[in-house]
């Protein structure tokens, strides 16, 4: 069975710093990979996503993710964080195929300080 | 993206008493759908597994005669607490997926259960 390990619970910024969130997951196979965030009483946001083919990833609202396979992992980024980015982020890996279950990491509580 | 609607968004219950949670795909036929729970500041624990007119699959520890779950068309499901009791308070998350696109799941927006 898939696992997904999230390195940091909480994390304290300053608006315009620099944002690194780890996840690593193990998996022998093929994956999917996500990143989710949840704003305080709000529903589970996907951030962006890998399939396949080019390893860094775009997703919304400036932030990015890049898979390296050799690390079996998928850290999300963003150049300069914003008061608005304060949420709950989490990782989550599926083994590719149909009907495969999505497993989350524990998350990473974000909060950026004016 | 495509919209998963969870109902209530809220609800509290005595104890002993059944309470049932809807979760819709509005725009997308979800052939598998899925119900979490999550603790506060807790990570989405899944409960089970659910494919459009099959039984549901559950995850171990979780009581399937505790936890009811239907899924008879392909954009509705719902999960059924039964007899539930205070320790059953949580927040409750469904998501759907459209498996034979390979898409992401999406999510509802939970409901807060309160048991008293």
């Amino acid at each position: 069975a898939q696992s997904v390990s999230q390195h940091n619970h909480h994390v304290i910024l300053s608006e315009a710093a620099s944002l690194e969130l780890g996840c690593n997951y193990s998996y022998g196979g093929t994956v999917n990979l996500f990143w989710y965030v949840q704003y305080p009483g709000q529903h589970l946001q996907l951030l962006l996503k890998y399939f396949s083919g080019d390893p860094l990833v775009k997703g919304i609202k400036g932030f990015e993710a890049e898979f390296i396979k050799s690390k079996f992992s998928f850290n999300l980024r963003k150049p300069s964080v914003q008061w608005s980015d304060t949420a709950e982020y989490f990782c989550a890996v599926r083994p590719s195929g149909t009907a495969s279950k999505l497993t989350f990491g524990t998350g990473t509580r974000l909060q950026v300080t004016l | 993206g495509a919209v998963v609607s969870q109902h209530p968004s809220r609800v509290i219950c005595k104890s002993g008493t059944s309470v049932k949670i809807e979760c819709r795909s509005l725009d997308f036929q979800a052939t598998t759908m899925f119900w979490y729970r999550q603790f506060p500041k807790q990570s989405l624990m899944l409960m089970a597994t659910s494919n459009e007119g099959s039984k549901a699959t559950y995850e171990q520890g979780v009581e399937k005669d505790k936890f009811l779950i239907n899924h008879a068309s392909l954009t509705l499901s719902t999960l059924t607490v039964t007899s539930a009791h205070p320790e059953d308070s949580s927040f409750y998350i469904c998501s759907a997926r459209e498996v034979l696109l390979n898409t992401e799941a999406f999510f509802g927006q939970g409901t807060r259960l309160t048991v008293v």
